[in-house]
């Protein structure tokens, strides 16, 4: 069965430090790697996707991706308030469904 | 960006009765949708994929005739939960993905209370 882990959390961070979210999945097939954020009651956002090895940046996000480790992670630097949230990995096979982690709570800490 | 449009935002209903809801791509064509469902303080549960045209797909547990999909068109699928029972109150969320590997992306949810 395909699996992807997150730690619940919550992971809390003063404002203005980085952020760190990681995630491992199971299928070693698994090509396509997304974050989502999800806000109390409200429906998960696409914040970034990678499907090469190595760090993907957009702003102050950066999503780092090692296959052979089956590893992905999601860097916020600069930490916002607002940025408070839960953030979801989610991993990807082909043509598959996406398979879900049930998401870190991050709460930025003014 | 791709935009999802769920509708509605909020329902509620009586025990018995039966609820649809509507979820559209805005600007691709979804050649595959997802529903999903999420209880609170748990994580998002895949109901069912459906693809234009062909019956959907319904995950282990998930009843087919209970929840009624329907993907008639590349920009329009629909969620039908019938006799809705209390334990069916839940935040239902659609998804939708184009063609190849582009990402998913969801609908703003709909919150059904059945009472």
């Amino acid at each position: 069965q395909k699996e992807v882990e997150q730690n619940s959390g919550p992971l809390s961070v003063p404002e203005g430090a980085i952020a760190s979210l990681n995630c491992t999945y199971s299928d070693r097939g698994s090509q396509s790697f997304f974050w989502y954020r999800q806000y109390s009651g409200k429906s998960p956002e696409l914040i970034m996707f990678i499907y090469s090895n190595g760090d993907k940046e957009d702003g102050r996000f950066t999503a780092q991706l090692n296959k052979a480790s089956q590893y992905v992670s999601l860097l916020i630097r600069d930490s916002q308030p607002s940025d408070s949230a839960t953030y979801l990995c989610a991993v990807r096979s082909g043509n598959t469904p996406l398979v879900f982690g049930k998401g870190t709570r991050l709460s930025v800490i003014a | 960006g791709a935009v999802v449009s769920q509708h509605p935002s909020r329902v509620i209903c009586k025990s018995g009765t039966s609820v649809k809801i509507e979820c559209r791509s805005l600007d691709f064509q979804a050649t595959t949708m997802f529903w999903y469902r999420q209880f609170p303080k748990q994580s998002l549960m895949l109901m069912a994929t459906s693809n234009e045209g062909s019956k959907a797909t319904y995950e282990q547990g998930v009843e087919k005739d209970k929840f009624l999909i329907n993907h008639a068109s590349l920009t329009l699928s629909t969620l039908t939960v019938t006799s809705a029972h209390p334990e069916d109150s839940s935040f239902y969320i659609c998804s939708a993905r184009g063609q190849g590997t582009s990402p998913l992306h969801f609908g703003n949810g709909t919150r059904l209370t059945v009472t």
